[in-house]
């Protein structure tokens, strides 16, 4: 089983619409989660951290289930900027620093 | 301008030949590590190294040197014995984000094996 795992896509979705991406991760030690976003042949930059109680940001809300492992992020009114791939990634429990990246789901949003 | 920068942006080599990548960072971060991404595939991460001096071996570090001889700087070397070295490496360096350490990264070079 890989320690994060995602649904790689691809979404492709309409300007306007609400898209859900999930996560499930395996070390039931890790502490710290994210929600990362890649462009084409860029590097990945932070999106946002995600908390236990669920942190917005503007049209972006991430959700953590540490219960079941499970990591989510929300994406309302889609513009065609987001396109982009959402890397979710999961931290701690283990080294120092150390973060495990899941493969990435493909989002392309269209007019 | 504070941040991470990496060249060459793309590199060729012939394969036998060994190839250092450079990272550089002005962010006064302690923590620095180098990741590989290959199409349609998560990080994986080949080494890191927490405090000038010190390294520790990530999950696919075969292949691959380091050295971190100054807190700024943390290159690469791909040597001739990485089997399948065609890749998009990634330097990250370790910083804050509210309460959360979190990574950031540099523009990567794409490397790429004749």
């Amino acid at each position: 089983r890989k320690e994060v795992e995602q649904d790689p896509g691809p979404f492709n979705v309409p300007e306007g619409a609400t898209v859900a991406f999930n996560c499930t991760y395996s070390n039931s030690a890790s502490q710290s989660f994210f929600w990362y976003r890649q462009d084409c042949r860029k590097e990945p930059k932070l999106l946002m951290s995600v908390y236990s109680s669920g942190n917005e940001d503007g049209r972006f809300t991430a959700q953590l289930n540490r219960a079941s492992q499970y990591i989510s992020l929300l994406i309302r009114d889609s513009k065609l900027s987001d396109s982009a791939t959402y890397l979710c990634v999961v931290g701690g429990g283990t080294s120092y620093g150390k973060l495990t990246f899941g493969q990435g789901t493909i989002l392309t949003v269209h007019p | 301008d504070g941040g991470i920068t990496q060249s060459p942006k793309y590199l060729f080599r012939k394969e036998g030949q060994n190839v250092t990548l450079s990272c550089e960072q002005n962010l006064n971060h302690d923590a620095m590590y180098w990741y590989r991404q290959d199409p349609g595939q998560g990080l994986r991460l080949i080494y890191y190294s927490q405090i000038v001096n010190d390294f520790q071996k990530g999950d696919i570090a075969e292949g691959y040197s380091v050295s971190r001889e100054k807190k700024e700087s943390f290159p690469l070397t791909v040597t001739s014995a990485q089997k399948n070295p065609t890749a998009f490496y990634l330097c990250a360096s370790n910083g804050r984000e509210g309460s959360t350490d979190t990574q950031y990264f540099g523009p990567g070079t794409r490397l790429t094996v004749l």
